[in-house]
């Protein structure tokens, strides 16, 4: 059973757009949510991550918004760039366990 | 710092031939994991580590078998290697598991055959 559900499977943006990506998890003990994004061959690095004590958090061209309440978070990428072209995964975790879990990942593509 | 290391890039085996994948990390993080990427899968845990001497299971263990003697080092051993054994492994650590960011390792292609 897939802990943290992620869509849609992959995007293809334009230049300048706003790529989004969902994810929607039940267990109400996470509390830990990180944005992973890899590029081909390489090893996941973190993008950003949150809380659940706020309801958006941005770095750089990158915003995750939370909603606590539907238990769904989402990434947004403002003026995405060919060099935003990726693998971007969602994760969560809770502080009473050891266990990361992953989405299933969304292939994103920035077309020029 | 080298960050987290993994050997080898690439391994094909033959179905039942034994392996270990090598991690190592120089961060001196007590919390290191594996997992195997597999497509439309995602990233799955296959062990973890919260320190040394402290081993337990993710969600796929079969199959795997790991050991923590050191901070730094953190082995897979595949027993009896099967063709759904094939993936891409990732080895990753941090400082703590909650709330702490992973670093991964650049991963290990392995096919069986």
């Amino acid at each position: 059973q897939q802990q943290v559900k992620q869509s849609p499977q992959s995007l293809i943006v334009q230049k300048g757009g706003i790529p989004i990506i969902n994810c929607a998890y039940e267990n109400t003990a996470f509390d830990y949510f990180p944005w992973y994004q890899q590029f081909p061959g390489k090893g996941p690095a973190l993008l950003i991550a949150i809380r659940p004590d706020v309801s958006e958090k941005k770095e750089g061209r990158f915003t995750i918004s939370f909603n606590k309440s539907a238990k769904q978070f989402s990434l947004h990428i403002m003026d995405s760039q060919p060099g935003d072209s990726a693998t971007y995964f969602c994760a969560a975790t809770a502080n009473t366990g050891n266990q990361f879990y992953f989405g299933t990942g969304t292939s994103l593509t920035v077309i020029p | 710092n080298a960050g987290v290391t993994q050997t080898p890039k690439f391994q094909v085996l033959k179905t039942g031939q034994s392996m270990t994948l090598q991690c190592a990390q120089d961060m001196n993080h007590e919390y290191m994991s594996w997992y195997r990427q597999d497509p439309g899968m995602g990233l799955r845990l296959i062990h973890y580590s919260v320190g040394a001497g402290i081993t337990d299971q993710g969600e796929v263990p079969n199959g795997y078998n790991v050991s923590r003697s050191t901070t730094e080092d953190f082995p897979l051993r595949l027993l009896s290697a099967a063709p759904s054994q094939t993936s891409v492994y990732f080895c990753a650590s941090s400082y703590v598991p909650e709330g702490g960011e992973q670093y991964f390792g650049p991963g290990t292609r392995l096919t069986v055959t």
